[in-house]
């Protein structure tokens, strides 16, 4: 597709369940970043992906989050337990190798957890 | 001591006005730097690059000052449009590669 493709838009759970919000980056764009935004707040890092290389996990904020990229593409963020405190947008960008290039982001998904 | 700082505002400017965004960063090899655009409750999008020479783009011109390691944002003749948060934008390729760092974003609010 032409954009960075996230799904699904919106997402209610309930607290203690688990949740996949799923990342389709450009086509051609060999990294891949998730962030999240909690309301009024700037953009966490939480994870990124280069190509084959092992992904930069620095920002995750607990081991009930996780993530992979399948074939270098598609990438799944995956949150067990969910807690209230999760509830944020989680916003997935990816970006050309090398530098000078930005980044584009995917419309997120709202992420609220009751 | 965070990669990218922004004042975070508000900036409140009527219509018409010229404003202007600083942005300051801690690593000297950065390489590359942006300004985005956030709209409430959307996604950021891409602004406009910055130049080592400056560039402009209609009303906006971005600056790169890497001796003192800042970058700017102006604004002329404010349009109630232009009413968003900015954030500036650092990009480094380093041993774990390509790495972005966000400011906090910088809110403004255009006033008729």
């Amino acid at each position: 597709g032409a954009g960075v493709s996230q799904s699904p838009s919106n997402k209610v759970t309930e607290k203690g369940k688990d949740v996949e919000l799923r990342c389709d980056p450009i086509s051609g764009h060999t990294a891949l970043y998730w962030y999240r935004q909690s309301l009024g707040q700037g953009l966490e890092f939480l994870i990124y992906f280069q190509g084959n290389s092992a992904p930069d996990k620095s920002g995750l904020p607990s081991d009930r989050f996780s993530a992979e990229r399948t074939g270098g593409s598609v990438s799944t963020l995956t949150i067990q337990r969910t807690q209230q405190e999760d509830s944020a947008v989680y916003l997935c960008a990816s970006s050309s190798p090398g530098i000078g290039y930005g980044y584009t982001f995917g419309s997120g998904t709202r992420l609220t957890v009751v | 001591r965070k990669e990218v700082e922004q004042d975070p505002g508000p900036f409140n400017v009527p219509e018409g006005a010229t404003v202007a965004f600083n942005c300051t960063y801690s690593n000297s090899a950065s390489q590359s730097f942006f300004w985005y655009r956030q709209d409430c409750r959307k996604e950021p999008k891409l602004l406009m690059s910055v130049y080592s020479s400056g560039n402009e783009d209609g009303r906006f011109t971005a600056q790169l000052n890497r001796a003192s390691q800042y970058i700017s944002l102006l604004i002329r003749d404010s349009k109630l449009s232009d009413s968003a948060t900015y954030l500036c934008v650092v990009n480094k390729i380093s041993n774990t590669g390509n790495q972005f760092y966000f400011g906090t974003g910088t809110s403004l609010t255009v006033i008729p």
